[in-house]
């Protein structure tokens, strides 16, 4: 069954280094997301893509962050000059409709 | 504004009792509802869809409109069963808005 990949598992970088976090989305999947979990607080929308554009940010993505899909098959969220706070867990997600997504595992993302 | 409410962050329930698993919602329009769950060490993975009205893993939710709701009911709980559960509400776009996630637990 096609899933939604993302890497790295985890990774660890210094408080205003950029970081560049990866997903290949499901491969006929057209929308793509990106969603942020930190430790014990809720699920929360980040960003969502469809032909090539931003369609809907929420307020936490800010200019630090950008999406790029570079090559047709892999999404990437760049978070520029970290911060302290930005250490969750982040997943990726695509869905071939705009009606229930299929979630990556998770890239973990510890800011020191 | 949107929310997903989900009323009890554990759950824990004996193997062949019932479950059921609340979500409240506050959405001005037609919602779309949905249950996804993450097992242990595992992706969030969708569970069910409010449209689709199908039954996975046993388990159902009916959306309620009058009462704001979509919970999650299993007549007869299953060790593997243990998991965390969240409702989640799809207000534009494919964008889901989250619940804060029930943790299940099923004792034998």
């Amino acid at each position: 069954e096609p899933e939604v990949t993302q890497t790295p598992s985890h990774q660890v970088t210094q408080m205003g280094q950029e970081v560049i976090l990866r997903c290949v989305p499901i491969s006929n999947h057209l929308y793509f997301y990106w969603y942020r979990q930190i430790l014990g607080q809720k699920v929360e929308f980040l960003v969502s893509f469809y032909n090539n554009e931003i369609s809907e940010k929420s307020e936490i993505f800010d200019d630090q962050f950008s999406v790029e899909r570079p090559d047709g098959s892999n999404f990437t969220l760049k978070i520029r000059s970290t911060k302290l706070e930005d250490s969750a867990m982040y997943f990726c997600a695509s869905s071939e409709e705009t009606n229930g997504a299929f979630f990556g595992q998770g890239t973990r993302l510890t800011v020191v | 504004a949107q929310r997903v409410t989900q009323p009890e962050k554990l759950l824990s329930v004996f193997k062949g009792a019932p479950v059921e698993l609340k979500c409240n919602y506050s959405y001005s329009g037609s919602p779309e509802l949905f249950w996804y769950v993450q097992y242990s060490r595992q992706r969030l993975q969708l569970l069910l869809r409010h449209i689709s009205r199908e039954s996975i893993k046993g388990f159902t939710a009916d959306l309620n409109k009058g009462e704001t709701s979509f919970h999650l009911k299993k007549p007869f709980a299953q060790e593997e069963d243990s998991a965390m559960y969240y409702c989640a509400l799809s207000p534009s776009w494919g964008k889901l808005q989250f619940g804060a996630g029930t943790q299940v637990v099923v004792t034998p």
